[in-house]
């Protein structure tokens, strides 16, 4: 079965500090994964994809096959990354769109 | 912004009722998502929409109805038979070719039931 988990529900770290949200997955095919980010008060939007493992905002994730894992980097927590993150998972060649989404992980940055 | 628009932010209503949410999107995007978001829980698919006229289940859409009349319009109908509807509900779309997996999300709605 296809399933996202991320066994954190809150990661509390002080200002400065790396921060790691894990992600682990279950599909049997070739997936692609995702981080979106939900700010306080706004929508929730797409942090990033693997495919173009890109950086955004100094965030990095490596998606690791052969642990399933797909866990969201940050070596210097900022105050303005508390949030809620959620992995996401898409099937590779269905092309439906759909998304299959963790738990989610709030992400605290103490000052 | 707009992009995708929900509509009301907030709902009240009794038990037994049925109501429906609004959700349009001016994107012109092919493809269209009900998702409930409860804490602990993450996002669970109700229903989505890749065209008009047509429409799949999701992973909990028993109590739940929708339709798709156009493509900007993806309206969501929870009935009196969904045991625990007070949530906060997403509508999210997305085109299906080029950036899979980008899902644009509304601002949501939040339905209490009494």
């Amino acid at each position: 079965a296809q399933r996202v988990t991320q066994p954190e529900k809150l990661l509390s770290v002080f200002k400065g500090a790396p921060v790691e949200l894990k992600c682990n997955y279950s599909y049997s095919g070739s997936p692609e994964l995702f981080w979106y980010v939900q700010y306080s008060r706004q929508r929730l939007q797409l942090l990033l994809r693997h495919i173009s493992r890109e950086s955004i905002k100094g965030f990095t994730a490596d998606l690791n096959k052969g642990e399933t894992s797909f866990h969201l980097k940050k070596p210097f927590a900022q105050e303005e990354d508390s949030a809620m993150y959620y992995c996401a998972l898409s099937g590779g060649s269905s092309n439906t769109g759909k998304l299959i989404f963790g738990q989610g992980t709030t992400l605290q940055v103490k000052p | 912004d707009g992009g995708i628009t929900q509509s009301p932010k907030y709902l009240f209503r009794k038990e037994g009722q049925n109501v429906t949410l609004s959700c349009e999107q001016n994107l012109n995007h092919d493809a269209m998502y009900w998702y409930r978001q409860d804490p602990g829980q993450g996002l669970r698919l109700i229903y989505y929409s890749q065209i008009v006229n047509d429409f799949q289940k999701g992973d909990i859409a028993e109590g739940y109805s929708v339709s798709r009349e156009k493509k900007e319009s993806f309206p969501l109908t929870v009935t009196s038979a969904q045991k625990n509807p007070t949530a906060f509900y997403l509508c999210a779309s997305s085109t299906l070719q080029g950036a899979r997996g980008e899902q644009y999300f509304g601002p949501g709605t939040r339905l209490t039931v009494t």
